[in-house]
């Protein structure tokens, strides 16, 4: 069984840009969560996404949003870019909403604000 | 790889010698609790987990041990391995109900095995 996966892997984008992250959760997953991973900040909660709708919410600014679409596959949108915004955004995928123990993570997109 | 170990505290072992990694957890009201292991390049992997109503659960060479009164998570790794170099992260959940709940990581642990 194939598992998660990102794309694009690698990214650069420059301060007002946009951009557009995707995952493939594992076949049968329907839950998707997304992450960031800074060296400062650590790891930090998105958003969860089951079924098409947000589940869940971490703490971060109306830039940051997300969709689901009806074949499970999420994006993440993240809108008038930062320079702290560089970070791996990692997706993770499980069977059920809220089945944090059960979350399989994919390898990351590295983005790099300019 | 990815630099996901940057500013992070770092603990050096001996292979085969055991190793201990700390996490200080925020919330007394959380109620679930994991480990992870990132390693360079990858997306972090599922380990172990322990519920608030255990102290320790073990796994294969793992054990992790919960002391709710000082808010303290610890994994064990017996007789140590290189491939157990890695980032090792706690998380902390709290759940609220209907599928909801509050995802918290530590900062993370590197550790470095010496041949």
């Amino acid at each position: 069984k194939a598992g998660v996966t990102q794309t694009p892997r690698y990214l650069i984008k420059t301060r007002g840009q946009q951009v557009t992250l995707s995952c493939s959760p594992i076949s049968g997953h329907r839950s998707v969560s997304w992450y960031q991973q800074t060296p400062g900040q650590g790891l930090q909660f998105l958003f969860e996404y089951f079924s098409e709708t947000q589940r869940n919410k971490g703490n971060f600014p109306g830039r940051f949003s997300g969709r689901q679409f009806s074949n499970s596959r999420s994006e993440m949108n993240v809108s008038t870019l930062e320079l702290g915004d560089s970070a791996l955004y990692l997706c993770a995928s499980s069977l059920g909403a809220g089945s944090v123990e059960t979350q399989y993570f994919g390898p990351g997109t590295r983005l790099l604000v300019l | 790889g990815e630099n996901v170990g940057l500013h992070l505290p770092t603990l050096s072992v001996q292979e085969s010698d055991n190793s201990i990694i700390n996490c200080a957890y925020s919330n007394s009201a959380s109620d679930y609790f994991i480990w992870y292991k990132q390693e360079s390049g990858k997306g972090p992997q599922f380990i172990i987990d322990i519920r608030s109503n255990m102290d320790k659960r073990q796994g294969q060479r793992v054990t992790v041990l919960l002391n709710k009164t000082v808010k303290h998570l610890s994994l064990q790794i017996a007789a140590t391995q290189p491939g157990d170099s890695a980032v090792y992260f706690c998380a902390e959940t709290l759940y609220s109900g209907a599928g909801s709940y509050q995802l918290t990581f530590g900062k993370g642990t590197k550790l470095s095995v010496i041949p």
